[in-house]
């Protein structure tokens, strides 16, 4: 079992840029979730997913900020456009049941 | 208003020594868990706690759900450098609601 995939582990990017963030949950997980990491705020959830269904966005800053699932093995997360107050580490989660979260690496963000 | 409040937010102490940290909330919550962060990794999950009052052990590491269920606190005896780490509780609310994080506590153990 590889765990949950996230791609790239770092972007660094200029201010405007789009940015697309990637992840591949765990076979078999049927819940996929997105949160944001940084030391002010800590881990706030963004969007979460049921069976590739966005079930609550609200945790979206703004209409910046996209998320699709258009299947159980792939989400992407994107930002466009992308601002420096954006620069986070971004993580992904799965999970199956009531069974806790895996979380993979995460992915750096950097906007300049 | 962070849902979940962790204290303390620093920790740092000699090998061999014990600690408490604690993860506080109004709200009372259906189960908490319970979440380990290294640098440069995504948080792994410790334990779940679900019913109020219960003890769990894991190692040198005691996890304790508060009896109304608001309120948690993680034990570690005899601390070792390899427990350094960020420490994260999380609590789910109700049924399949999303789980919310606290802060962390960020715990550094001196060899």
């Amino acid at each position: 079992d590889a765990g949950v995939i996230q791609s790239p582990r770092h972007e660094v990017t200029e201010m405007g840029q789009e940015v697309t963030l990637r992840c591949k949950p765990i076979s078999g997980h049927n819940s996929l979730f997105w949160y944001r990491q940084t030391m002010m705020r800590g881990l706030e959830l963004l969007i979460y997913f049921n069976n590739n269904v966005p079930i609550d966005d609200s945790g979206m800053p703004e209409d910046r900020f996209s998320a699709k699932m258009p299947n159980a093995s792939f989400s992407t997360l994107k930002i466009q456009p992308s601002e420096p107050r954006d620069s986070a580490v971004y993580f992904c989660a799965s999970r199956v049941g009531d069974y806790g979260y895996t979380f993979g690496s995460g992915t750096r963000l950097t906007v300049v | 208003t962070q849902l979940l409040e962790q204290s303390p937010q620093f920790l740092s102490i000699q090998e061999g020594e014990n600690l408490t940290v604690y993860c506080n909330s109004s709200s009372v919550f259906s189960s908490l868990q319970w979440y380990r962060q290294e640098p440069g990794e995504g948080p792994v999950l410790l334990v779940t706690v679900v019913t109020g009052g219960e003890v769990k052990k894991l190692k040198r590491l005691t996890f304790q759900f508060g009896d109304a269920r608001k309120d948690s606190s993680l034990h570690i005896t005899a601390a070792q450098p390899g427990d350094t780490g960020l420490y994260l509780c999380a609590g789910i609310e109700t049924g399949n609601t999303p789980l919310v994080f606290g802060k962390g506590t960020r715990l550094s153990v001196i060899a």
